[in-house]
């Protein structure tokens, strides 16, 4: 079976502080890409970041950094300057050919941004 | 330009009622999925389809059917509901950008949460 793992399922950081959120996934495909999205209490998906899986450069975005690690099968999403807008759930994914290019996603990490 | 939409917002349903959700996209997006987010779980895939009159099973099909009569709308189906069925919907298309495989991004709707009593 192929599964994404998400370990923490709660995280806190103070504003302005730097938090990693932590993610291994298990797939047998040697062509596939990586995501974090953010799911607010709205409900709304945000994809935040994607990386393709034969890239080594590790993805940014603003804030947001990647460390991906192909070898161990890691991806974890690093916060920059934390804002109060960046409390949500944050949910690892990743996807292949397989299955019409859909995504599969882990549990999620709950970040909590206090001032 | 609406993007991906999804009729409806809510809805609670009694065990052995049907109802359908609807997913319409304007972006002529050939990929369309459904997927279900029950608490504490990420998203899990019920069924995609891959373009018009297509249909395909993901990884949590049973109790549901899907239609793709037309290339905009996503139809799923549910015949007899059921409290395990208690959930919220995420319809999602697929954009094929220009940069290759590397340009595939999923557009997500708002979501439906549906409840079975």
């Amino acid at each position: 079976a192929q599964t994404v793992t998400q370990s923490q399922p709660e995280m806190s950081v103070q504003e302005a502080e730097t938090v990693t959120l932590s993610c291994t996934y298990d797939t047998s495909e040697s062509d596939y890409y990586l995501f974090w999205y953010k799911q607010p209490p709205s409900r709304q998906m945000i994809l935040v970041i994607r990386q393709e899986a034969y890239k080594q450069q590790n993805a940014t975005e603003n804030r947001f950094s990647v460390n991906f690690q192909k070898a161990a099968k890691s991806f974890s999403l690093k916060i920059s300057d934390s804002q109060l807008g960046d409390a949500a759930m944050y949910f690892c994914a990743y996807r292949t050919v397989n299955s019409g290019y859909a995504l599969n996603f882990g549990k999620g990490t709950s970040l909590l941004v206090t001032p | 330009n609406a993007g991906v939409t999804q009729t409806p917002k809510f809805r609670v349903l009694k065990t052995g009622q049907s109802m359908t959700l609807l997913c319409a996209q304007d972006m002529n997006h050939e990929y369309m999925y459904w997927y279900r987010q029950d608490p504490g779980m990420g998203l899990r895939l019920i069924h995609y389809s891959v373009g018009e009159g297509t249909t395909a099973k993901g990884e949590v099909p049973d109790g549901y059917n899907v239609s793709r009569l037309k290339k905009q709308n996503f139809l799923l189906g549910l015949e007899s509901a059921a409290p395990s069925q208690t959930s919220v919907y995420f319809c999602a298309t697929l954009y094929r950008g220009l940069a290759g495989d590397a340009g595939y991004e999923q557009y997500f709707g708002p979501g439906t949460r549906l409840t079975v009593t």
